[in-house]
């Protein structure tokens, strides 16, 4: 088990410029989700997918950012402009989704610390 | 709309000591809950859960939890704190057929010789 694989670990950018997040979710995992994780907000859900279909982007903080899932072994993240607000540490998790989809866990991967400048 | 409260943002525990973190969760039916403990550089890891059934539940690395509905608490305990145990915890809740998990602000736990 390869666990959530998330790249770049870090990533510097100027303002104004695009980044892309990427994840790979544990294999047979049907759920993934995106969390962005600040000292003033704590651990914030801004999406979630669940067999490659959005399910819910109410946390999405505006139309700079957009996520996608083409397939069950990949989902990106996108910030355009980026914003020196949007410096965090965002982190992919996924689950398997079987029923009682509580008896699954969320595995999350290391994040992605993003700094805008 | 489902939260949760984590009202300590900070402990510090002397190894060897117990430990206990409280967490408040709101949700007008029975939540399953959850805590979370986090390394730095790291990401989150499932320390326990709680669906139904015992209130008293037994997680990895010694810990545990208990579900105490009269009070809307799942506060995590553990006898004897180990310096390995220096992270941030994070209680979580989420609700019965819907795929969202909320997460508290997080408990920093500091563990001192």
């Amino acid at each position: 088990d390869a666990g959530v694989i998330q790249s770049p670990r870090h990533e510097v950018t100027e303002m104004g410029q695009e980044v892309t997040l990427r994840c790979k979710p544990i294999s047979g995992h049907n759920s993934l989700f995106w969390y962005r994780q600040t000292m003033m907000r704590g651990l914030e859900l801004l999406i979630y997918f669940n067999n490659n279909v959005p399910i819910d982007d109410s946390g999405m903080p505006e139309d700079r950012f957009s996520a996608k899932m083409p397939n069950a072994s990949f989902s990106t993240l996108k910030i355009q402009p980026s914003e020196p607000r949007d410096s965090a540490v965002y982190f992919c998790a996924s689950k398997r989704d079987a029923g009682d989809s509580y008896n699954s866990p969320l595995h999350f991967g290391n994040g992605t610390r993003l700094t805008v400048t | 709309a489902q939260s949760v409260t984590q009202p300590d943002i900070h402990i510090t525990v002397s190894e060897g000591a117990s430990l206990e973190l409280r967490c408040n969760y709101s949700y007008g039916a029975t939540p399953y809950l959850f805590w979370y403990v986090q390394s730095p550089g790291q990401g989150l890891q499932l320390l326990l859960k709680y669906f139904s059934g015992d209130t008293l539940v037994q997680g990895i690395k010694g810990f545990e939890a208990e579900f105490k509905r009269s009070q809307s608490s799942f506060n995590l305990r553990k006898p004897s704190v180990h310096w390995s145990d220096a992270a941030e915890y994070f209680c979580a809740v989420g609700a019965p057929g819907y795929q969202k998990v909320t997460f508290g602000t997080g408990t920093k736990l500091q563990v001192i010789p």
